[in-house]
């Protein structure tokens, strides 16, 4: 069975930390992974995706990601965290017949 | 661009009456999307259309549940009769075109309240 796993339901952290969410995916085919983010109250945006080429990609807002299909992992990262990072983000991985799955979502809270 | 608007943003209504959720997609897109969100449940597709044919329903959870695009510039999602395990905040999201490696533009959700 396709499935988007995020192993962290809730994440603190403070203020200028580095932080990593955690996105795995299961697949036996390609995949093309999106990372979101939803502030409150908010529909969802687009930080990042990879469709291809470099494993590691760079999205807004100083959020990067990278691909690795050996782990079938997508873990997001950003090396110093703000106040305004603090979102729901989600994780989703869409397979060639335009199945879109999200992860349940990983609560990030960050602390002054 | 307004980007993806949906109406109402908050709906409390009765259990037994019906609710209609409204969306106008991103001008020139051509894929729309209905999406449901609950804390139990996260966020799931219920329905998608692409060039206003729906294309895939499997996860409309009920007969109570159905949905429209009459034209390229706006979808209603439907619920009769209503019930409270239906109180979620449904998401419109639209995308250019139907490709599995283009993402999808969300509104900003209507909260759906049944009492």
């Amino acid at each position: 069975a396709q499935s988007v796993t995020q192993l962290d339901s809730q994440v603190p952290v403070f203020e200028e930390a580095p932080v990593e969410l955690r996105c795995n995916y299961s697949s036996s085919v390609s995949v093309y992974l999106f990372w979101y983010v939803q502030y409150p109250n908010q529909g969802l945006q687009l930080l990042l995706k990879y469709l291809s080429g470099s494993t590691l990609v760079k999205g807004i807002n100083g959020f990067e990601a990278e691909f690795n299909k050996s782990q079938t992992s997508f873990h997001l990262r950003k090396p110093s965290v703000h106040i305004s990072d603090t979102a729901e983000y989600f994780c989703a991985v869409a397979y060639n017949n335009n199945d879109m799955r999200f992860g349940a979502g990983t609560r990030l809270t960050v602390k002054p | 661009d307004a980007g993806v608007i949906q109406s109402p943003r908050h709906e409390v209504t009765e259990m037994g009456q019906e609710v209609t959720l409204r969306c106008k997609p991103i001008s020139g897109h051509n894929s729309l999307f209905w999406y449901r969100q609950t804390m139990m449940r996260g966020l799931e597709l219920l329905i998608y259309f692409n060039n206003n044919v729906p294309i895939d329903d499997s996860g409309m959870p009920e007969d109570r549940f159905s949905a429209k695009m009459p034209n390229a510039s706006f979808s209603t999602l439907k619920i009769q009769p209503s019930e409270p395990r239906d109180s979620a905040v449904y998401f419109c999201a639209s995308s250019p075109i139907l490709t599995a490696n283009t993402e999808a533009f969300f509104g900003q959700g209507t909260r759906l309240t049944v009492v």
